[in-house]
């Protein structure tokens, strides 16, 4: 089945414990993203690649690191979490970044 | 940057009535998807739509490029169909994604 998965699906943390939230997608896309969800704010690009080793900073990249080591997989890393960084967050793949994109499951993240 | 504005931003009818939810944007772009959020959080896109009209099943769009705005049209509406709409642009020249606020629909039964 055709998917994209993340894990883990939801996460309490304390603040500066760093923590990583993976992405996998089997659809061999090149375009993947991250985005954060809240509530007032809508859904915000955290960081996109357009394929293997090409990452680029979204509207709120701060905070956040990522890697494209391989096509298939996309991790979000929070080197040291801070409460602000609470939100529900999704990653998303597509064939490149002009054709349609499909959302993981979603993280939900708690930063105490 | 690129500025995405959606109407109504909320919106309640009665099962099988039909609705027309309005994205603009404010510079010409790339690419517009529009994506249905349900009430359990998923993330569904229904339409890559950068312009033209598209249908499928009971929902279409129609993107008019040069005038910057798309609409989604939901007909004989379903209880399933409640949610949030959200469209989102990617403007020419880059690929950072935009969403619009989003339209919270609830339909009734």
């Amino acid at each position: 089945e055709a998917q994209v998965t993340q894990n883990p699906r939801y996460l309490i943390t304390v603040t500066g414990k760093k923590l990583t939230v993976t992405c996998s997608q089997n659809m061999n896309h090149e375009y993947m993203s991250w985005y954060r969800q809240d509530p007032g704010l809508g859904l915000r690009q955290i960081y996109y690649s357009m394929n293997v080793e090409v990452t680029d900073k979204g509207d709120v990249p701060e905070g956040y690191k990522v890697s494209r080591k391989e096509k298939r997989n996309f991790p979000l890393i929070l080197e040291s979490p801070s409460p602000n960084q609470t939100s529900l967050y999704f990653c998303a793949s597509s064939l490149s970044a002009q054709e349609t994109q499909y959302f993981g499951p979603g993280t939900r993240l708690l930063v105490l | 940057g690129i500025q995405v504005e959606q109407s109504p931003p909320d919106l309640i009818l009665q099962e099988g009535a039909n609705s027309t939810l309005r994205c603009n944007f404010s510079d010409s772009v790339n690419n517009l998807q529009w994506f249905h959020q349900n009430p359990w959080g998923q993330l569904i896109n229904l339409f890559y739509i950068p312009s033209g009209t598209k249908q499928n099943g009971r929902l279409s769009a129609t993107t008019v490029a040069t005038e910057r705005y798309s609409l989604l049209y939901i007909s004989s509406s379903q209880t399933t169909d409640s949610g949030v709409y959200f469209c989102a642009v990617e403007g020419l020249g880059g690929q950072n994604f935009v969403f619009g606020p989003g339209t919270r629909l609830s339909v009734l039964p």
